[in-house]
Parts: C-alpha cells; sequence; structure tokens
C-alpha cells in the first residue's frame, strides 16, 4: 500500500540553525501539506502545496518557513533559524485531487529537537 | 472563529465495553469531517470522512456519524489494539482542516 515517508525521523539542532525536513508524498497525489504538532498539544496546520506554489498558510508559517519540491518526488520543509519553540513533530500529508473524499494520508512524522 | 472541541479528553473502558466519543464544532461551510486514530509517536491514520448530517460510516469496531453540530464516534467491544488518540477535524470553507485536541482512549485487558 502507496504511503507518505519523512527523513530523518529525528532531527536536532541548536537554536539558530538551519533544519530542512524531507517528505515523499504518494505518488499520483497533487495536494501537500505540512502540519506540527507540539508535545501534548493539537495538530497545527501550517501549509498547502499545489501546483508548485502554496496555496493556503497558517500565521505560524512565517518568513522563516519554506516549502519546496525540488524534483518530481521530495518535498521539503525549511527551517531558516529554528528557535526552542520550533521543538515539534512535524508531519507531511498528501492528498489526491481527484479523489471523492479528499483525505489526506500522514507520514511517520519528524521530531525536532531544538536546544 | 472555527472550532472543534471533542470530549471526553481520556477515556478508559474494559475490553468489550462499549463507548462512543464527541465532537462537536464550529464552522464556516464544513466540507468534511475527518476522524484519524493515531498511535504514540505516530503520524495520524485516517479512519472515516463524513460529509453531510445524517451520514454514517463503519469500519471493523468504529462507526462514526454526523449531525448538524457533532460527530460521534461509536466503538462496539473494544479490544486492548483499538487503544490510541482518536482526534478529529472538519475542513472549512477555505479547505483548511481544523483539528480538535483528540481522546485519548485506553481499553484494558
Amino acid at each position: 500500500e502507496p504511503e507518505v515517508t519523512q527523513t530523518p525521523s529525528h532531527q536536532v539542532t541548536q537554536m539558530g540553525q538551519e533544519v530542512i525536513l524531507r517528505c515523499v508524498p504518494i505518488s499520483n497525489h497533487l495536494y501537500f501539506y505540512w502540519y506540527r504538532q507540539i508535545l501534548g498539544q493539537k495538530v497545527e496546520f501550517l501549509v498547502s502545496f499545489y501546483n508548485n506554489e502554496i496555496s493556503e498558510k497558517s500565521e505560524i508559517f512565517d518568513d522563516q518557513f519554506s516549502v519546496e519540491r525540488p524534483d518530481g518526488s521530495n518535498f521539503t520543509l525549511k527551517i531558516r533559524s529554528t528557535k526552542l519553540e520550533d521543538s515539534a513533530m512535524y508531519f507531511c500529508a498528501s492528498s489526491d485531487l481527484l479523489a471523492e473524499t479528499y483525505e489526506q494520508y500522514f507520514g511517520p512524522g519528524t521530531r525536532l529537537t531544538v536546544t | 472563529e472555527d472550532q472543534v472541541t471533542q470530549s471526553p479528553e481520556a477515556l478508559r473502558l474494559q475490553e468489550g465495553e462499549s463507548s462512543s466519543l464527541n465532537c462537536s464544532y464550529t464552522v464556516s461551510g464544513l466540507r468534511g469531517l475527518f476522524w484519524y486514530r493515531q498511535d504514540p509517536g505516530k503520524g495520524p491514520e485516517f479512519l472515516f470522512t463524513l460529509y453531510s448530517a445524517g451520514e454514517e460510516k463503519e469500519k471493523e469496531r468504529l462507526k462514526a456519524t454526523l449531525t448538524k453540530k457533532e460527530s460521534f464516534l461509536h466503538i462496539t467491544a473494544p479490544k486492548p489494539e483499538d487503544s490510541a488518540t482518536y482526534l478529529c477535524a472538519v475542513r472549512n470553507s477555505n479547505y483548511q482542516l481544523i483539528w480538535g485536541a483528540g481522546t485519548k482512549l485506553i481499553i484494558k485487558p
């Protein structure tokens, strides 16, 4: 069964450093998303991406964040200068635009720890 | 403001003891209500989508129902492997998913 994959599973970085989180969405999906979940808190929407551009973004997704689809399979989230409060699980998701139910399929997540 | 509230926060049941989880919502232009299961340290796993009041979906021991203000996830004769956090999310008119905080379900053998 096709699945969304994410690497790395755990990333430890120092405050102020840049990190890139990587995702490989399901191959025939057209919409891609990033979410974050701070430990013990709700899942929060960051950004959605379609046709090589951002379609929606939340207030969390400020100038420190960027997304890119560098090739036909990868989808990345870059945080330019990490802060302690960026520590969270980051989930990538994808959905098939043509699917009747538009459900989003999630990857296993990357745990980002900023020290 | 779009909002999703799930109750209870946590629920402990004996194996075989049926119960229901609640998701109440206020949203501008509902474009679907979604139930996900999340195991510790894992990503949410899709369970159901509901679009209109009166709709019901079933999968194994789980059944989801929808009214104009809330959704219920009924679990019948649960097993320990059903233990997880169950998340509810609604998609608003901007096609954004608004998430609830989840219900942590623990099934004791």
